[in-house]
């Protein structure tokens, strides 16, 4: 069973932020945190990870509170594009545990 | 540059039939990955490999064998298809950062998935 507990869908205005928010209470020190989206049927694309301080890249940032049991997944300016399933995944190894994942859409 | 390339993309077979699915990467990539997915369902791990001739069970690996033979293709087959298997298939790899898993994160690169369906 996957490690970590996502809201079933959410809704968004495009142009504004989305948060997307991950429950992940059982990890453990040496795990990280990833955040994977999958467009439609495509294949899952990679987001962004993090261990332990907040992330930043080009496509979104990653908070992960101090005693690492919860972290948000913020998408600055919502596009149609960002509709997806957003999977969050704590692990320590190469063996990722999916879960249903967020059903993020942007409304115009 | 390709990424990761699974052919085919569409397959229908017949129960009792077997095939094999394709995975080729140009990234040079350690491990490699075979997912399934089902209809509302998270991906879920059948075989993986961390090495040019290794291989090894994940979550779901009955019914599926796995070769790694060469290090940028990672074949899945089905010796006997069963409606059961119909899904999409992912295939994946991924090259650790940092010097090992212990230390590093494992970030992966996915193919456009495999539609096979068993009727």
């Amino acid at each position: 069973d996957a490690k970590t507990t996502q809201p079933t869908s959410m809704d968004c205005a495009e142009g504004r932020a989305a948060n997307l928010p991950c429950n992940h209470s059982t990890i453990s020190g040496n795990e990280y945190v990833y955040w994977y989206r999958q467009i439609h049927s495509q294949g899952p694309q990679y987001i962004i990870h993090g261990l332990k301080n907040n992330e930043t890249n080009e496509m979104a940032s990653l908070i992960i509170t101090e005693d690492r049991k919860s972290s948000t997944l913020i998408l600055p300016h919502a596009t149609l594009r960002d509709t997806a399933v957003y999977y969050c995944i704590t692990a320590s190894n190469y063996q990722l545990i999916w879960g249903a994942g967020t059903k993020l859409i942007i409304k115009p | 540059n390709a990424g990761v390339t699974q052919t085919p993309k569409f397959r229908v077979l017949k129960t009792g039939q077997s095939m094999t699915l394709l995975c080729a990467q140009d990234m040079n990539h350690e491990y490699m990955y075979w997912y399934r997915q089902d209809p509302g369902m998270g991906l879920r791990l059948i075989h993986y490999s961390v090495g040019e001739g290794t291989t090894a069970k994940g979550e779901v690996p009955d019914g599926y064998n796995v070769s790694r033979l060469k290090k940028q293709n990672f074949l899945l087959g089905l010796e006997s298809a069963a409606p059961s298997q119909t899904s999409v298939y992912f295939c994946a790899s991924s090259y650790p950062i940092g010097q090992g898993m212990s230390s590093g994160a494992n970030v992966l690169t996915f193919g456009a998935g495999s539609r096979l369906t068993v009727l």
